[in-house]
């Protein structure tokens, strides 16, 4: 099976910084995916790390330590438009279908003016 | 990036009727599309892969005979409720997959069941 943990709840001020991680336990790995989603909304794509290290893409950043089973999602220079939930999921390689996804329960980030 | 459409984005009716519900690639050839289920404020849940040309794989505890998908082309997936009821109102999300990296989500369909 697959279980992923992630924080339930962040909250921060504008202009800060803030990490959510994320550990995982699955039958296969494949890679770690970050995805946000405001309220009512679709997810959409923020990041992917298929090896370990560091992955940066403008104001965020994700990590990975496979030997650990865990990772990390980073929001610089926060703004009140990232509030949002934010979901770390994992590929699995668990047979011949690659793709699929599996996602953690979700963080809501607040962000304070 | 990849677009992702879905259609309708709102849905009503009433109990015992039937659903349909269509995820779209608009700018790319999906052979593979995923079907996911969301409750208010709780995690996406994966309910089948569907593959064009062939069956869909369904997740454990998804009726397959509850929720029909049929993958007829290589940009289009459908998704029909059969008989549906109260407890299946929730936000159904398509998604596809472009390379074997990244999967690309639609806007969701919001059902609700009365």
């Amino acid at each position: 099976g697959q279980s992923l943990e992630q924080p339930s709840e962040v909250t921060a001020v504008e202009g800060a910084i803030v990490q959510i991680n994320c550990t995982y336990q699955t039958s296969g790995f494949y890679g770690l995916s970050w995805y946000q989603q405001h309220d009512g909304g679709a997810p959409t794509f923020l990041s992917y790390n298929a090896l370990d290290g560091l992955e940066e893409t403008g104001r965020f950043s994700s990590f990975l330590s496979r030997s650990d089973s865990y990772g990390y999602l980073l929001l610089q220079e926060l703004q009140m438009k990232d509030s949002a939930s934010y979901f770390c999921a994992v590929r699995d390689t668990r047979g011949s279908t690659l793709g699929r996804l599996y996602f953690g329960r979700g963080t809501q980030l607040t962000v304070w003016p | 990036g990849a677009v992702v459409s879905q259609h309708p984005s709102r849905v009503i009716c009433k109990s015992g009727t039937s659903v349909k519900i269509e995820c779209r690639s608009l700018d790319f050839q999906a052979t593979t599309m995923f079907w996911y289920r969301q409750f208010p404020k709780q995690s996406l849940m994966l309910m089948a892969t569907s593959n064009e040309g062939s069956k869909a794989t369904y997740e454990q505890g998804v009726e397959k005979d509850k929720f029909l998908i049929n993958h007829a082309s290589l940009t289009l997936s459908t998704l029909t409720v059969t008989s549906a009821h109260p407890e299946d109102s929730s936000f159904y999300i398509c998604s596809a997959g472009q390379g074997t990296d990244t999967q690309y989500f639609g806007p969701g369909t919001r059902l609700t069941v009365l």
